[in-house]
């Protein structure tokens, strides 16, 4: 399995307060991504990166923020959750862009 | 209209039988995924393709690049292959992966 690792792997909080999950990789893989999945809808990319301090939006990103100072770590913050980021969470990898990514095991994130 | 659309979104079925679930896409694209996730999360990555065919163990997926269509078939289907089927295809004209919302199966013993 691919050394892909989120944390926490599960949050609670309530609306207003700023929330960071982490996606850390062992493998020197230069894409990473983070998704969420709802019900109803497919996995959808919140933002993605493609090298340290390269990063870009995907389909659903307000709300959210990245960061990526380290090959191996990718953070994702939520500067003030609301209750329509309750989803789960899930970080991916792949080398290159565009083949086969590897999962990691996903944050359950509740805003309440 | 979803880009990547999949069928049945729900499919019961008993072991052993011959499992065929279907993706078909509207847009361009140079590669196909197949993904399977298990009750409990975690999303795995079966086969990725761009043509003909592909096989592992008892799972095979084909694609048919002029007819926009992927079938995976599951064949002597077990208790244990029950979970999430994801189709999902890297957009050409942006290189994006666009994943389609999934097909629930439930192999009863």
């Amino acid at each position: 399995d691919a050394g892909i690792t989120q944390s926490p792997r599960h949050k609670v909080t309530e609306t207003g307060t700023p929330v960071t999950l982490r996606c850390h990789q062992t493998e020197n893989h230069r894409y990473m991504y983070w998704y969420r999945q709802d019900p109803g809808h497919g996995l959808r990319l919140i933002h993605y990166s493609y090298g340290v301090k390269d990063t870009d939006k995907g389909e659903v990103s307000d709300g959210y923020s990245v960061s990526r100072s380290k090959t191996e770590d990718f953070l994702l913050t939520l500067e003030s959750a609301t209750s329509s980021q309750t989803s789960v969470y899930f970080c991916a990898i792949s080398e290159p862009q565009g083949s086969e990514q590897f999962f990691g095991p996903g944050t359950r994130l509740t805003v309440l | 209209k979803n880009e990547v659309e999949q069928s049945p979104q729900n499919l019961t079925a008993q072991e052993g039988e011959f499992i065929t679930i279907n993706c078909s896409y509207s847009v361009g694209i140079s590669a196909l995924h197949w993904l399977q996730q298990h009750p409990g999360g975690g999303i795995v990555s079966l086969f990725m393709l761009s043509s003909g065919k592909k096989k592992h163990g008892r799972l095979i997926a084909t694609i048919n690049i002029q007819e926009k269509h992927s079938s995976l078939h599951i064949t002597a289907s077990h208790p244990r292959d029950s979970a999430v089927y994801i189709c999902a295809v890297r957009r050409t004209r942006d290189d994006k992966i666009i994943f389609g919302k999934g097909t629930r199966l439930h192999i009863l013993p």
